[in-house]
C-alpha cells in the first residue's frame, strides 16, 4: 500500500471561515509534509513532522495550523484565510530516514479556493 | 535563488521516440535525486530516484542519468507513449544541512507525446 488519501478533495471558503484539510498514510511512515502548490510552480513546502513532532515551519503565517494527532494523521486547519491562499494543498509522507530512502508519496491534493 | 533548475519549461516528442528532460542543480550538497510525474490536479507521482554514488538507475522505460561533476542529471523515457504527457519535475535533497532529506524541487518541464 502506497497511498497517501487527502480529504476533502475541493473546498470552498470564506475569509472568515474556519475549515481544516486532512491527510492519512498506513505505510507506517514517519515523516509527513504539507505543501502548497500554485498554478505553474513547484511544490512548496509549509511544513514538516517527524515522529509526530513539528520539526521544519517554513514561515508559514499563523492563519495554517497543522497537527499530527499519530504517525498516520495529519491534519492543516485553515482560519482567516486570504484569497491568495487558493491553491493546491498537497500532503506527504517518507519512510523513517534511516532507511536510505527519500521517497516522499504524495496524496492527491485538495484543492482550496478562498473567496 | 534556484537550485534545482529545470530550463526546459516545454518538450514534445512524437510517440515511440526518446524523451529527454534535464535538470541542473547548484548545492554541491545534494546527495540524492528523484523524478516526479504530476497530471493536473493531481498529486505527484514519484517515478525513479538516483544516489550521488552511481551515475545511472534503470526501471523500465525511465533511466536517469547522473553526471555529479556537471551537477547535471537527466531523465530518459524510452520509447514515448501518450500517456507519459504531465509535467516532470527534478527535486534534489541533503543528508545533512539545514534542510536534510527534505525536497528542493525544480519549475518542472510539460512533456506532450503525440500520437
Amino acid at each position: 500500500d502506497t497511498e497517501v488519501t487527502q480529504t476533502p478533495k475541493h473546498l470552498v471558503m470564506g475569509m472568515t471561515n474556519k475549515k481544516s484539510l486532512k491527510c492519512e498514510q498506513h505505510m507506517g511512515h514517519r515523516a509527513m509534509y504539507w505543501y502548497k502548490q500554485k498554478a505553474k510552480k513547484p511544490p512548496e513546502l509549509m511544513f514538516v513532522y517527524s515522529y509526530e513532532k513539528l520539526s521544519i515551519n517554513e514561515s508559514v503565517p499563523s492563519r495554517f495550523s497543522p497537527e499530527c494527532p499519530n504517525s498516520s494523521l495529519l491534519n492543516l486547519h485553515l482560519h482567516a484565510l486570504q484569497p491568495e491562499d487558493s491553491a493546491l494543498y498537497l500532503c506527504a509522507s517518507s519512510p523513517p530516514g534511516g532507511q536510505g530512502i527519500r521517497e516522499q508519496y504524495f496524496g492527491p491534493g485538495t484543492r482550496l479556493t478562498v473567496t | 535563488d534556484q537550485q534545482v533548475k529545470q530550463n526546459s519549461p516545454s518538450l514534445s516528442v512524437q510517440e515511440g521516440r526518446i524523451s529527454i528532460l534535464n535538470c541542473d542543480y547548484t548545492n554541491s550538497m545534494f546527495d540524492y535525486f528523484l523524478w516526479y510525474k504530476k497530471y493536473p490536479a493531481e498529486g505527484p507521482t514519484f517515478l525513479i530516484s538516483i544516489s550521488s554514488i552511481k551515475d545511472k538507475n534503470e526501471d523500465g522505460r525511465f533511466t536517469v542519468f547522473l553526471n555529479k561533476s556537471a551537477k547535471h542529471l537527466s531523465l530518459h523515457i524510452v520509447p514515448s507513449q501518450p500517456g507519459d504527457s504531465a509535467v516532470y519535475f527534478c527535486a534534489a535533497s541533503e543528508r545533512y544541512g539545514g534542510s536534510q532529506g527534505n525536497l528542493i524541487f525544480g519549475k518542472g518541464t510539460k512533456l506532450s507525446v503525440k500520437p
